[in-house]
């Protein structure tokens, strides 16, 4: 119940295209969903992320999709672009401990 | 130095060595996080220090041992590895204050390849 699935392992999209990353969770206590954008040789950094009391949050090109009803949320990034190119991890959090619960990621390659 | 930095960028230690690894944050929060980062798996959380008290400690392997003297650095100290333990091991911080939404400040990593 604590797992946090995400899918796919990896993308490719084309430059200009739409890319969408889906997550699935059990645990209806999580409150706070981040998506986090590592890049090869770096620490992952937060992108951008969601309260469940919303549907939709849209920062530039990345929209997370919130649905609570089936437990799922998702990234689209629009307009891709080669520099999109990177490891995109989902995760949720409760707020009673520390601990994020991280999605096992997807590698996206922006196609130019 | 700004964000969260780690050293060594690279490590390779045979089974037999003790090695450590080094983490200071430069951004005032009050917790801090080691994370192991293998392929294709989700990030494991292994140890979590609040106002430099361990307050995680996710069933993790005697063979790490971390160390929090304040709340600015971390260490991971490292000794009769496994194989198994080459991964990007990831550094974070945070502030757990009145957002209380964790968002987590993590370093470049240390990769490790344990011989």
């Amino acid at each position: 119940q604590q797992q946090v699935k995400q899918s796919p392992q990896s993308l490719i999209v084309q430059k200009g295209g739409i890319s969408i990353i889906n997550c699935a969770y059990e645990n209806t206590a999580f409150d706070y969903f981040p998506w986090y954008q590592q890049f090869p040789g770096k620490g992952p950094a937060l992108l951008i992320a969601i309260r469940p009391d919303v549907s939709e949050k849209k920062e530039g090109r990345f929209t997370i999709s919130f649905n609570k009803s089936a437990k799922q949320f998702s990234l689209h990034i629009m307009d891709s672009q080669p520099g999109d190119s990177a490891t995109y991890f989902c995760a949720a959090y409760t707020g009673s401990n520390y601990q994020l619960i991280w999605g096992a990621g997807t590698k996206l390659i922006i196609k130019p | 130095e700004t964000g969260v930095t780690q050293t060594p960028r690279h490590l390779v230690m045979g089974m037999t060595n003790k090695k450590s690894l080094k983490c200071e944050q430069h951004l005032g929060h009050n917790a801090m996080y080691w994370y192991k980062q293998s392929a294709k798996k989700p990030l494991e959380l292994m140890f979590v220090y609040s106002l430099e008290e361990r307050v995680e400690n996710n069933s993790v392997p005697s063979r790490f041992s971390p160390e929090c003297p304040n709340s600015s650095h971390l260490f991971l100290h490292l000794h009769t590895l496994q194989p198994e333990d080459s991964a990007l091991y990831l550094c974070a911080s945070s502030n757990t204050g009145s957002e209380g939404h964790n968002e987590q400040f993590f370093g470049p990593g240390t990769r490790l390849t344990v011989l």
